[in-house]
């Protein structure tokens, strides 16, 4: 299993980002995306979850409305998209893998990570 | 949003010692049908992404050494290292999975004294 993430962004206060997840070594649809972010030197931060198999979402109440996750099946690819970016969103973003498809799983599989910095 | 409460922050343990990890829920985290506890364990070592250690409360993942063991039902459980390694040193997290958002502990970063 592995799941490997793009690469570091650097984006501007009101800016867009869009960060993807490649997933490998299993049957995508069998397991969810959750995505967490970890702002530097502090905890981790459940954003949400997306269903593989039918595009269900879960978001976190703090990010609703900015916050867009999306999958691809033909190319086993996740996506996070996070608008009005502020400098409070400068984090390293997570995807993982629930053990489940059902959103009620822990993350057993994460990615490398993808570095977001917001600045002007 | 169910608040994850760990215990302490940091914690320095000699090597070879025990080492215990508390963490407290707002609410339960007991699915009473299912009787499982949704309640996980992670360790975080630096530069690196979080790793599973335990589900289910007490489920250990498949790898993980069984030094690590958990423990605890409803609110209250506990993460134990029953002899510290030196690889050991991490950050260690718990998290909830019954409701979104699954909410995570602040964190207890775990040393060599």
């Amino acid at each position: 299993v592995q799941l490997v993430q793009s690469g570091a962004e650097v984006k501007k206060p009101g800016a867009s980002v869009k960060v993807s997840c490649k997933a490998s070594g299993y049957i995508f649809s069998s397991s969810g995306i959750t995505w967490v972010r970890q702002a530097p030197g502090h905890g981790l931060e459940w954003m949400g979850w997306i269903s593989t198999y039918n595009g269900n979402t879960n978001y976190a109440q703090r990010f609703q409305g900015r916050v867009t996750m999306t999958t691809d099946t033909s190319t086993n690819t996740a996506y996070l998209e996070l608008g009005s970016l502020t400098s409070d969103d400068s984090a390293l973003y997570y995807c993982a893998r629930g053990k489940n498809n059902y959103g009620d799983s822990p993350c057993d599989h994460w990615g490398q990570g993808t570095l977001v910095t917001v600045s002007s | 949003d169910i608040v994850m409460t760990q215990s302490p922050d940091s914690l320095a343990v000699s090597l070879g010692e025990r080492a215990t990890i508390n963490c407290k829920s707002s609410q339960s985290v007991l699915y009473s049908s299912h009787n499982k506890n949704y309640l996980a364990w992670y360790q975080q070592k630096p530069g690196q992404p979080p790793k599973l250690l335990i589900y289910w409360a007490s489920t250990r993942e498949s790898g993980v050494p069984d030094r690590f063991s958990g423990s605890g039902s409803g609110t209250d459980f506990t993460l134990t290292v029953s002899s510290l390694q030196a690889e050991d040193v991490a950050v260690y997290y718990c998290q909830q999975y019954y409701t979104v958002p699954n909410t995570f502990g602040q964190g207890t970063k775990l040393e060599i004294k």
